[in-house]
């Protein structure tokens, strides 16, 4: 059962461009919601997160936006450039400090100069 | 610091073939991981070991073991390997109870495949 679901699977940006990355969750008890950011030949490594206390939270040109009714969160890259493309993960668990941590399937996002 | 470190990094065994990955961390974390990424899944959750001495089944178990050495070790067996556990393996640890920010750091993965 997939608990944490991603879309687009793959996502091609103009530099300078907004890419948008959805995920939807299944679980109510979600209470912790990071992004994760991998390069080739690397380990994932935590971009921003949000609780869903907020609906909003901006880091740079990274947002994450939550709609705790619709039980969805997505992750804004405005003005993309060319070292923003990497594959980027959604995740969720019950807390911060939860032994869980389930991820999304994975966005390939590739960023056009 | 080196962070979380995983060996070896790549790795080709025949089916039937056993090995053990191996996982050490130097920040003092009390929890840790094993994920395995393949295309298309994203990271799943083989085991965890949310505090020293402590184990638990995530979501794809089978055909796996794990021993929480110490508080800085986690290991990764595979007693019978087989096709379908071809894929990148990542340990990640997190810290627990006060200061933490729920953050997982992970190892630069370990390839895997099984012929």
């Amino acid at each position: 059962q997939q608990q944490v679901k991603q879309s687009p699977q793959s996502l091609i940006v103009q530099k300078g461009g907004i890419s948008i990355i959805n995920c939807a969750y299944e679980n109510t008890a979600f209470d912790y919601f990071p992004w994760y950011q991998q390069f080739p030949g690397k380990g994932p490594a935590l971009l921003i997160a949000i609780r869903p206390d907020v609906s909003e939270k901006k880091e740079g040109r990274f947002t994450i936006s939550f709609n705790k009714s619709a039980k969805q969160f997505s992750l804004h890259i405005m003005d993309s450039q060319p070292g923003d493309s990497a594959t980027y993960f959604c995740a969720a668990s019950r807390d911060s400090s939860a032994s869980k941590i389930i991820f999304g399937s994975g966005t390939r996002l590739s960023i056009r100069p | 610091n080196a962070g979380v470190t995983q060996t070896p990094k790549f790795q080709v065994l025949k089916t039937g073939q056993s090995m053990t990955l191996q996982c050490a961390q130097d920040m003092n974390h009390n929890s840790m991981y094993w994920y395995r990424q393949d295309p298309g899944m994203g990271l799943r959750l083989i085991y965890y070991s949310a505090s020293e001495g402590t184990t638990d089944k995530g979501e794809v178990p089978n055909g796996y073991n794990v021993s929480r050495l110490n508080k800085r070790e986690f290991s990764l067996r595979l007693e019978s390997a087989a096709p379908s556990q071809t894929s990148v393996y990542f340990c990640a640890s997190r810290k627990r109870g006060q200061g933490n920010t729920g953050e997982l750091f992970f190892g630069e993965g370990s390839r895997l495949t099984v012929l």
